[in-house]
């Protein structure tokens, strides 16, 4: 299995533009998180996905970030519109259910850069 | 909530000398109980996860950890360091949520 993949790597955007960054999880997972990662805050929890539905979006920040799932093989994180202090990497994993210390797989996160 | 907390952010040490880095968890229920590496510009990879079986759990790498119910501590250990062991390591926690929070991190930097 090729494991989590993001896309893309790197975005630098202009401040009010529109990103998308996207997550494929490893197949047969039941479980998608996106996590944001930055220096002053560390690793966040944005929002969850059990089986495509959204379970937990309380660590969305603002009404700017939404994310969806349209299949087990999909999922996406907005933001529009951007603004500089979203500049952070942003890391999609996922994990199968079965008890809770089943490990969570990680993507390569994507580096976005809002100038 | 589960929540865990990592006693400092860097830690220098010198090549082979041991490693320790220290986590604290604070939960009303038996936690799940993880430790993840970053190495720069990558992913977080797993090293080891408590799974209750045993108090001292064996990952990759030459790590280990012990589960101290008593201490509410899951403490990451390794007796030789390497060069390559220079990343960033986070404890992590869990819940019957699935929700995994995460530790500061503490950076590991090996002096040759």
């Amino acid at each position: 299995d090729a494991g989590v993949i993001q896309s893309p790597r790197h975005e630098v955007t202009e401040m009010g533009q529109e990103v998308t960054l996207r997550c494929k999880p490893i197949s047969g997972h039941d479980y998608l998180f996106w996590y944001r990662q930055t220096m002053m805050r560390g690793l966040e929890l944005l929002i969850y996905f059990n089986n495509n539905v959204p379970i937990d979006d309380s660590g969305m920040p603002e009404d700017r970030f939404s994310a969806k799932m349209p299949n087990a093989s999909f999922s996406t994180l907005k933001i529009q519109p951007s603004e500089p202090r979203d500049s952070a990497v942003y890391f999609c994993a996922s994990s199968l259910a079965g008890t809770a210390n089943t490990e969570a797989f990680f993507g390569q996160g994507t580096r976005l850069t809002v100038v | 909530a589960q929540s865990v907390t990592q006693l400092g952010s860097h830690v220098s040490v010198s090549e082979g000398a041991l490693v320790l880095l220290r986590c604290n968890y604070s939960s009303s229920v038996p936690p799940y109980l993880f430790w993840y590496v970053q190495y720069p510009n990558q992913g977080l990879q797993l090293l080891l996860k408590y799974t209750s079986a045993a108090t001292l759990v064996k990952g990759i790498n030459g790590f280990e950890a012990e589960f101290k119910k008593s201490e509410t501590s899951f403490h990451l250990t390794k007796p030789s360091a390497h060069m390559s062991d220079a990343a960033e390591y986070f404890c992590a926690v869990s819940g019957d949520d699935y929700k995994l929070s995460f530790g500061a991190g503490t950076t590991v930097t090996v002096r040759a």
